[in-house]
């Protein structure tokens, strides 16, 4: 089975505090992504890497970066937390095929809080 | 542009009613591939199914089936028989034809099954 961890479930922060989100994959997939989930807005993509050190943006990329210095790891950073940015973070990892799109599987999320 | 419209936000049902989640795609893409998800209270997206655009006939799995038709742009989602259990967050999206299988999600129906 695929698993995919994410280091919390919950974290509550204050702004102005650097975020660090981690996500690693157990299934030597070449792609992981970064969602955030907010009400009635579906997941939206935040980045994605299709390989190691490699990165793309996504539909929301402001005030968020990310680092993927080894292949099961994706990490997540808010430089400096903001309200606005308190919402569910899924991350998420799929295997590269050619002409053709595989599955992604997602991890149990985490809700942040900043206040 | 990708989009995916889910158009019902609630659906509320008694244990035992049939069900149908409507799902509404746009792509300009010839070849894409349509996904369903399951997010349980507990937060983590579950994998249902994978349809790719050359594949029209309708799929069923137990009680869950699924109705793709390209000529209206829907794949549409059915419960039979539904049970509390199926009580959740159902996602439909759609991948991107591009390096990385980006995915564009829908806005999620939140099924409500009473006993």
């Amino acid at each position: 089975d695929v698993k995919v961890t994410q280091s919390s479930r919950y974290l509550v922060k204050r702004t102005g505090e650097k975020v660090f989100l981690e996500c690693v994959q157990d299934m030597d997939h070449e792609n992981m992504f970064w969602y955030r989930q907010d009400p009635g807005l579906g997941l939206r993509l935040i980045y994605f890497s299709y390989d190691v050190k490699m990165k793309e943006k996504g539909d929301i990329p402001e005030g968020y970066s990310v680092s993927r210095e080894k292949k099961e790891r994706f990490s997540l950073i808010l430089e400096s937390a903001s309200t606005n940015q308190t919402s569910m973070y899924l991350c998420a990892s799929s295997q590269e095929t050619s002409g053709g799109t595989d599955t992604q599987y997602f991890g149990p999320g985490t809700r942040l809080t900043v206040l | 542009a990708q989009k995916v419209t889910q158009a019902q936000t609630e659906i509320s049902v008694v244990e035992k009613e049939d069900v149908t989640l409507d799902c509404v795609y746009e792509t300009r893409d010839t070849t894409y591939y349509l996904f369903w998800y399951k997010q349980p209270p507990s937060g983590e997206l579950v994998f249902l199914i994978r349809r790719n655009s050359f594949d029209e006939q309708n799929e069923i799995s137990g009680r869950y089936s699924w109705n793709f038709q390209k000529s209206t742009s829907s794949f549409n989602f059915t419960i039979t028989a539904s049970q509390v259990v199926d009580s959740a967050v159902y996602f439909c999206a759609l991948s991107h034809n591009n390096a990385g299988n980006m995915l564009t999600f829908g806005g999620g129906t939140r099924l409500m099954v009473k006993p």
